[in-house]
């Protein structure tokens, strides 16, 4: 069974840090998306990627596919209360359904 | 606004009780998905179902069935209820998609407690 390993755990900075969270895992992956979860709410998506090497910007959010598809990393730059959440890392598999990591979760104080 | 609707966001049930999580979806998604959430342990999925009247284990379904009677309906049944059932329990669905890149909606979750 392949497992998706997140780090850190638990992230807290203060506003205006950058931070890097990671995503491995021990084979290749199909493709990897990226979610937020906000207390009281459920998962929401913020990228999909599917090419080795792929790189994708959401504003401040970078993130990177690793070339052999083994790892996933999400890069915020200048971070904000507004990016406190779990950020979980997903592996799609047949028919769409996801293996999940444990997630990281991130606290950004004012 | 797509939606996904978990009808109950907490509940508090006995040891041994018959517990229904029900969730409806507005988005005519083919497929729909239960998973709970644990401290430490992620997102874990339970079962699964493609289309109506079909089901797929997920890789926990041991205590737990489903029900899809209808496209938009996936309802979770616990038949006894035990405490290492405490969980946050959240549904979600996704259209069909080929190229395996579909994107999840979720619920706001099902916090329930077994005491």
């Amino acid at each position: 069974t392949q497992l998706l390993e997140q780090s850190p755990q638990f992230l807290s900075i203060q506003e205006g840090e950058n931070l890097t969270v990671y995503c491995n895992s021990s084979s290749v992956f199909s493709s990897l998306q990226w979610y937020r979860q906000e207390p009281g709410e459920g998962p929401v998506l913020l990228v999909t990627v599917v090419t080795g090497g792929e790189v994708k910007k959401l504003k401040r959010l970078t993130f990177q596919f690793g070339d052999a598809r083994k790892d996933s990393s999400l890069h915020i730059t200048a971070a904000q209360p507004g990016d406190t959440g779990l950020y979980l890392c997903a592996e799609v598999r047949n028919n769409n359904d996801m293996r999940f990591g444990a997630g990281t979760r991130l606290t950004v104080k004012p | 606004d797509v939606k996904v609707t978990q009808s109950s966001r907490y509940l508090v049930k006995r040891t041994g009780e018959k517990v229904f999580l029900e969730c409806v979806q507005d988005m005519d998604h083919e497929n729909m998905f239960w998973y709970r959430q644990d401290p430490g342990l992620g997102l874990r999925l339970i079962y699964f179902s493609y289309d109506v009247k079909m089901k797929e284990k997920g890789d926990i379904p041991e205590g737990y069935s489903v029900s899809r009677e209808k496209k938009e309906r996936f309802s979770l049944i616990l038949e006894s209820a035990s405490t290492n059932q405490t969980s946050m329990y959240l549904c979600a669905s996704s259209t069909r998609d080929r190229k395996n890149t579909g994107e999840l909606f979720f619920g706001e979750g099902s916090r329930l407690t077994v005491l």
